[in-house]
C-alpha cells in the first residue's frame, strides 16, 4: 500500500500561471482533505471532500478549486497563482466522515513556489 | 484567528528525560484532540488522541492530558529518545469531525 501519494513533489510557477496538484489514496477512504502549511501558521484546511461527489470549503478556500474525481483521487487547482500561495500543500484522507475519532493520513506534501 | 495555539516554537530535552509539549484552544465546542508528529520533507503522522470525555490517554511512552476548564492539553513523552526529534502539531475538531484545526507546531530536539 502506498497510502496517500501527491504529485508533483516540487513546483515553481510564475504569477498568473495555473496548475493542478494531484492526490490519490489506496486505502479506500471516504474523506479527503487539502491543507496548506505556512511558517508560523500551522496547517490550514483549504477544501475537503467528506465523500465521493461532495466538496466543501475549509478555512482558506479563496484562490483554489477542487475536484473529487473518484473515491481515490482529489485534486487541487490554482487557476491564477499568486505569490501568497507559496506554501507546502498536504493532502490527507480519512476512512469515515462521520466518526471524529478516525485518524487522518497525510501525503508527503508538494512544495510550491510562486514567483 | 488561531483557534489552536502552541506557544512554544521549540523545545530541547536531554535523552531519557521527560518532554512536555503544550497546546491551548479557544473553541469550547471542540471535543476531540490529536497530536501529530512531523519529520522534515514528510507529511504529519498521527501519534495519539483524546476525547473530551477523558482527561488522560496513554500509549506507551506518550501520554496526552486534557484540562477542559483551562482549554489546555499537553503531550508527555517519557523517556525522550533522539528519534523523537520532530515537529509536533496538536489539532482539534468538533462533533461533526470534518474540520480539523491545527496549532503552529513545536519543534522538539532530544539531545543524546
Amino acid at each position: 500500500n502506498a497510502g496517500v501519494t501527491q504529485t508533483p513533489k516540487f513546483q515553481v510557477l510564475k504569477t498568473g500561471q495555473s496548475m493542478t496538484l494531484q492526490c490519490a489514496q489506496d486505502m479506500n477512504h471516504n474523506s479527503m482533505y487539502w491543507y496548506r502549511q505556512d511558517p508560523g501558521m500551522g496547517l490550514r484546511l483549504i477544501y475537503y471532500s467528506a465523500s465521493e461527489g461532495t466538496t466543501d470549503k475549509g478555512e482558506v478556500p479563496n484562490g483554489y478549486n477542487v475536484s473529487r474525481l473518484n473515491k481515490r483521487e482529489f485534486s487541487l487547482r490554482l487557476e491564477s497563482a499568486a505569490p501568497s500561495q507559496t506554501s507546502v500543500y498536504f493532502c490527507a484522507s480519512r476512512r469515515s466522515p462521520l466518526a471524529s475519532t478516525d485518524t487522518q493520513y497525510f501525503g508527503p506534501g508538494t512544495r510550491l513556489t510562486v514567483l | 484567528d488561531q483557534q489552536v495555539k502552541q506557544n512554544s516554537p521549540s523545545l530541547s530535552v536531554q535523552e531519557g528525560r521527560i518532554s512536555i509539549l503544550n497546546c491551548d484552544y479557544t473553541n469550547s465546542m471542540f471535543d476531540y484532540f490529536l497530536w501529530y508528529k512531523k519529520y522534515p520533507a514528510e507529511g504529519p503522522t498521527f501519534l495519539i488522541s483524546i476525547s473530551s470525555i477523558k482527561d488522560k490517554n496513554e500509549d506507551g511512552r506518550f501520554t496526552v492530558f486534557l484540562n477542559k476548564s483551562a482549554k489546555h492539553l499537553s503531550l508527555h513523552i517519557v523517556p525522550s529518545q533522539p528519534g523523537d526529534s520532530a515537529v509536533y502539531f496538536c489539532a482539534a475538531s468538533g462533533r461533526t469531525g470534518n474540520q480539523f484545526y491545527f496549532g503552529t507546531g513545536t519543534s522538539l530536539t532530544v539531545i543524546p
